[in-house]
């Protein structure tokens, strides 16, 4: 059964930083790429970032690029988001999910909450 | 990566059939025939029900179903259930991005 178990989640002031991570198995980790998915209170799903399953291409939506930065350790199976320059309208709950295929998202975790408030 | 378009809410009684559409550009849906669907119940995760357009995961009923025009892609629940009660978000392949839906609120009556 595939399992993906986000963490690191919290309240963070504006400008500040936080790693998310998410720790994957019931697969093989290094074959598949990976997804950040943020939902902000009450709106709807928002593409964050994806990453390659092995060769480290890493994608980026407008809203994100060059404050944040997606990355995998195969040694443990987990996925990360760091976060940088964070700002209100980075508070969202953090979902992580397996990529099928292009565009396709099977396998979903229950998401981390960030918080980012002075 | 302007937000693929969506009606607000569809309603139907059960039994009924609703159909939910979705428009973006021909840089993602009209692009790639790669549109999936998403249904999210409340405090739940998102649930894969459709994906390269017209395909269904093991497990979902037929009663979901897919297609697309140019650059609407469309999903249609037949024979609603008060389950199909959600929030449903569709999803594009853009080539070096990917990009949601607005979402739309499934009220069975």
């Amino acid at each position: 059964e595939v399992q993906l178990l986000e963490s690191g989640g919290g309240l963070v002031q504006p400008g500040g930083s936080l790693r998310l991570s998410c720790a994957a198995s019931g697969f093989t980790f290094s074959n598949y790429a990976m997804i950040w998915v943020r939902q902000a209170p009450g709106k709807g799903l928002e593409w964050v970032s994806a990453i390659a399953a092995s060769y480290g291409t890493t994608y980026y939506a407008d809203s994100v690029r060059g404050r944040f930065t997606i990355s995998k350790d195969f040694s443990k199976d987990t996925l990360f988001l760091q976060m940088n320059s964070l700002r209100a309208e980075d508070t969202a709950l953090y979902y992580c999910a397996k990529i099928y295929s292009s565009g396709t998202f099977d396998d979903w975790g229950q998401g981390t909450l960030v918080t980012v408030s002075s | 990566q302007s937000a693929l378009a969506q009606p607000r809410s569809v309603s139907g009684s059960p039994g009924q059939s609703v159909t939910i559409s979705c428009t973006g550009t021909s840089s993602d849906v009209g692009g790639y025939n790669y549109v999936s669907w998403y249904q999210q119940h409340p405090g739940k995760a998102p649930k894969l029900m459709i994906y390269d357009v017209t395909k269904r995961p093991s497990g979902v009923p037929d009663r979901f179903s897919g297609s697309k025009s140019g650059n609407t892609a469309s999903l249609t629940i037949s024979g609603l259930q008060a389950a199909d009660e959600a929030d449903y978000y569709c999803c594009s392949y853009g080539g070096t991005y990917n990009v949601f839906g607005t979402g739309t609120e499934v009220t069975v009556l």
